[in-house]
């Protein structure tokens, strides 16, 4: 019975570097969200992943950011060159269907400090 | 654009007494739903409770309960008999409008529960 997880829990990194991400959805589970929240604040939607359908892509903030889901499940976040204020908390959901009453299950996110 | 609204950005409550956190929401979807998370200080985002705009009753898990007017649009969170457990962040949330899945967040409140 485990639950969404992902890793690195913490990730320290310098400016300009790129880093990835993962988040392992529950064994499943079509849909798959990232999130992202700064500190101090909601959170804010990147993108979103169902089935073998196109991914929306409408909240990543710039193109370096990019996102993969491979074989409708493990999911990899890139972020390239990143920045200071792409440090923040990555959080990643999952739901059984992608329809609006389906709970989404979070991981327990990771931290991203850019130094 | 759906928008999620929640003014109190802290609470305390006295342990055992009850407390209302607000949430108020603006959509044109005739059929929506509304969250609830929590957010302890560890980071992990705990789902607590739905209502779909056309549930009869207002939900209820345990301890909480929704307060739900959908003429005034708010979908109160009620936490009956506080915890000192209860202490974190909570956000409520709900699918924009469109074919979207991803939930759109309020700016949450700290509660804090008081011995």
């Amino acid at each position: 019975g485990a639950g969404v997880s992902q890793s690195p829990s913490n990730k320290v990194t310098e400016k300009g570097k790129d880093v990835e991400l993962r988040c392992d959805p529950i064994s499943g589970h079509t849909a798959l969200y990232w999130y992202r929240q700064s500190l101090g604040q909601g959170l804010e939607f990147l993108i979103y992943f169902q089935g073998n359908s196109a991914p929306d892509k409408s909240g990543l903030p710039s193109d370096r950011f990019s996102a993969e889901r491979t074989g409708g499940s493990v999911s990899t976040l890139t972020i390239q060159r990143t920045q200071q204020e792409d440090s923040a908390v990555y959080l990643c959901a999952s739901s059984l269907g992608g329809q609006a009453y389906n709970e989404q299950f979070f991981g327990p996110g990771t931290r991203l400090t850019v130094l | 654009a759906q928008k999620i609204t929640q003014t109190q950005p802290g609470m305390f409550v006295q342990e055992k007494e009850a407390v209302t956190l607000d949430c108020t929401y603006d959509t044109s979807d005739p059929s929506y739903g509304l969250f609830w998370y929590k957010q302890p200080s560890s980071g992990e985002m705990i789902f607590l409770i739905y209502q779909g705009s056309y549930d009869q009753q207002n939900a209820t898990e345990g301890r909480y309960s929704l307060n739900f007017q959908k003429a005034r649009k708010s979908a109160n969170l009620v936490i009956s008999a506080s915890q000192l457990g209860d202490s974190a962040m909570y956000f409520c949330a709900m699918p924009p409008s469109g074919s979207a899945r991803q939930l759109t967040f309020g700016s949450g409140t700290q509660l804090t529960v008081l011995p």
